[in-house]
């Protein structure tokens, strides 16, 4: 069975951090590039990073670049974000998915995070 | 960076009816363009890829077409589960990054 599911989303103030976590199982996880988009409430969808099968390299929509880095365990089967110096805008829904030719299937049900003093 | 441009922004079409969703690039981005359904508190699915392809579990009524710069998805026979939020994705141009239209939200008229 197809799953992806993320957890680690929560309330934090501008200036901490967080951890996200997504645990995939059948998927073929190590074999596949992994994104983190994310989508503040009410508005669309925002790419943020991406990691290929190996972890040796990463990508990252210019906004979060040297505050967010995104990792992986592929025996774990897990993606992770590690989000440093929030702030206020970071504020969203965090899915995380499966890249396949460039589109994202399947996705995570989505962890909300806030950012709020 | 790719502009993707959704058009328009809402759609009131009734059920049975065909909807018609457009969305532009800011460049030429060949067939390298998803559309994903979004469901009120749901993630988003993948619906189309390639422009054209159909992704598993989505019915014949929904179709894609375009190429370059500009798209449309069509849905006919409109069902009340059609309705949602529609998004189209660029991934031609990468890195720096994929981007996505700002969607558009198919209502019941």
């Amino acid at each position: 069975e197809v799953q992806v599911v993320g957890s680690g989303g929560g309330l934090v103030q501008p200036g901490g951090s967080l951890r996200l976590s997504c645990a995939a199982a059948g998927i073929s996880f190590s074999s596949y590039w992994m994104s983190w988009i994310r989508q503040a409430p009410g508005k669309g969808l925002e790419w943020v990073a991406n990691i290929n099968q190996a972890g040796s390299e990463k990508y990252y929509v210019d906004s979060v670049k040297g505050r967010f880095t995104i990792s992986r365990d592929n025996a774990k089967n897990s993606l992770y974000l590690q989000m440093n110096s929030l702030r206020v805008e970071d504020t969203a829904v965090y899915y995380c998915a499966r890249e396949g030719r460039g589109s994202f299937d399947p996705w995570g049900q989505g962890t909300l995070v806030i950012v709020s003093s | 960076e790719i502009v993707m441009t959704q058009s328009p922004a809402t759609l009131s079409v009734s059920p049975g009816e065909r909807a018609t969703l457009s969305c532009r690039a800011s460049q030429n981005i060949n067939t390298n363009l998803a559309w994903y359904q979004q469901k009120a508190g749901q993630a988003p699915r993948l619906l189309i890829y390639g422009a054209s392809t159909r992704a598993t579990g989505f019915p014949a009524r929904f179709s894609g077409s375009g190429s370059g710069t500009e798209f449309t998805l069509t849905i006919s026979n409109l069902q009340s589960e059609d309705f949602a939020v529609y998004y189209c994705q660029q991934y031609k141009i990468w890195p720096p990054g994929y981007t996505f239209g700002q969607g558009t939200r198919l209502e019941i008229k």
